[in-house]
């Protein structure tokens, strides 16, 4: 295992829903991401974290709505999805949020919006 | 604008066989390069990074990449084939200038026939 858990694994929700990803890091890393993984798309950087701060919000939808309440947890905070919504939702760690430093994965919650 | 690119959707290779999977990229400026690995069902696992000093890397399960500047390219290698090899290969750039995002390829599908 990587040292990075996300709950749930599976997650189906309707349009009108709102419902909570969770990411924890087990690391002691000072960043965070939240990636989303689309079939025959590349991943998309969503968000990442230093040391609690929203560093980077890159152009996301504002029914995602992250949030950090300390340097070992994520959150995803969702509401109103619409279908092409669907995908993996992966997090992510880092020592720090430098280009130069690796990054390890959670398993993802497969999120379906029916 | 910076951009990665990985040609091939899939790659066969029989068992025992030599692998390469290609990436190409363009930034500007020094770029780090990352190889990650997706097994069914899972998140992302690091395997290897090219920060600076020797071209040629080396990285988890007997994978290494070599970095060829000229070509703007950085290759995944493996002189032995292993079926367990068969998964889900990303590369990934982040530029030097902090401004700019991490960008993963769209990935490619390495089988590894028995």
């Amino acid at each position: 295992e990587t040292g990075v858990t996300q709950t749930p694994r599976h997650l189906v929700m309707g349009m009108t829903n709102k419902k909570s990803l969770k990411c924890e890091q087990h690391l002691g890393h000072n960043a965070m991401y939240w990636y989303k993984q689309s079939a025959k798309k590349p991943l998309e950087l969503m968000f990442v974290y230093s040391l609690e701060e929203r560093v980077e919000n890159n152009s996301v939808p504002s029914r995602f709505s992250p949030e950090c309440p300390n340097s070992s947890h994520l959150f995803l905070h969702l509401h109103t999805l619409q279908p092409e919504d669907s995908a993996l939702y992966l997090c992510a760690s880092s020592q720090d949020p430098g280009a130069v430093y690796e990054q390890y994965f959670g398993p993802g919650t497969r999120l379906t919006v029916t | 604008a910076q951009s990665v690119a990985q040609p091939e959707d899939q790659v066969n290779v029989a068992e025992g066989n030599p692998l390469t999977v290609k990436c190409t990229y363009s930034v500007s400026g020094n770029p780090y390069l990352f190889w990650y690995v997706q097994y069914p069902n899972r998140g992302l696992q690091f395997l290897l990074k090219y920060i600076t000093g020797d071209n040629l890397v080396k990285g988890s399960y007997g994978f290494e990449a070599e970095f060829n500047k000229s070509q703007t390219s950085f290759h995944l290698k493996k002189p032995s084939a292993l079926v367990s090899d068969s998964a889900l290969y990303f590369c990934a750039v982040s530029p030097f200038n902090r401004d700019d995002k991490i960008i993963f390829g769209k990935g490619t599908r390495l089988h590894i026939l028995p």
